[in-house]
């Protein structure tokens, strides 16, 4: 059973840092694409990041691009999502999500999604 | 950036079918996945490549897609399906994912 486990949310100050890391089981890591999406309070899905299996491409949203850097580490199946420059407006929860591919590519959709982890960014 | 435009709500009474659309430009040559999304949960999908259903989704459950619309039909409504409803594209000239705005499926 795939099982994605997200942590790190809280809250911070605007400025402030942040790092999200997603714990994943149950399927072979190193083999699919995962991603971060998040959704703002009472708002809709919006992507952030996705990261190829072996870790050798990012890919950002045009939000958070320069701000926000997407890693893993395969040897420990564990998704990262350093959040630097925070604002207010990536207040949301976010989501670890894995790919059913290795690349990112129009046949890459998420097969299976984490609870979710809690970000303010307040004073 | 391409736009996907969902509408806002969906109201259908029990036991008939709901249609939730998904436009965007000639969005018949993508690939559409559609997600389900009940309150306080993390989403789950429901359709992906435009029509197929993963395994446990049920069956009334379908997508089509054509030209600049694509379709969620849940066929034979039932209370549980209330949730809402997210279309999902690959933007390949910016290599991004987007998102359609969500809609909100009540069933009266």
């Amino acid at each position: 059973e795939v099982q994605l486990v997200e942590s790190g949310g809280g809250l911070v100050q605007p400025g402030g840092s942040l790092r999200l890391s997603c714990a994943a089981s149950g399927f072979t890591f190193s083999n699919c694409a995962m991603s971060w999406v998040r959704q703002a309070p009472g708002k809709g899905l919006q992507w952030v990041s996705t990261i190829i299996g072996s870790g050798g491409g990012t890919y950002y949203a045009d939000s958070v691009k320069g701000r926000f850097t997407i890693s893993r580490d395969n040897s420990k199946n564990t998704l990262y999502l350093q959040m630097n420059s925070l604002r207010a407006e990536d207040t949301a929860v976010y989501y670890c999500a894995k790919s059913t591919v290795h690349f990112f590519d129009s046949s890459a959709y998420c097969d299976s999604w984490g609870q979710g982890t809690l970000v303010t960014v307040s004073s | 950036s391409y736009v996907l435009t969902q509408p806002p709500s969906v109201s259908v009474a029990p036991g008939k079918t709901a249609r939730i659309t998904c436009e965007g430009n000639n969005i018949g040559s993508k690939s559409v996945h559609w997600y389900q999304q009940k309150p306080g949960q993390a989403p789950v999908v429901v359709i992906y490549y435009d029509s197929d259903r993963p395994s446990g989704i049920p069956e009334r459950f379908s997508g089509s897609n054509s030209g600049n619309t694509a379709t969620l039909t849940i066929s034979r409504v039932e209370v549980g399906d209330e949730a809402d409803y997210y279309c999902q594209v690959w933007d390949s000239s910016g290599d991004h994912w987007v998102f359609g705005g969500g809609t909100k499926l009540t069933v009266l």
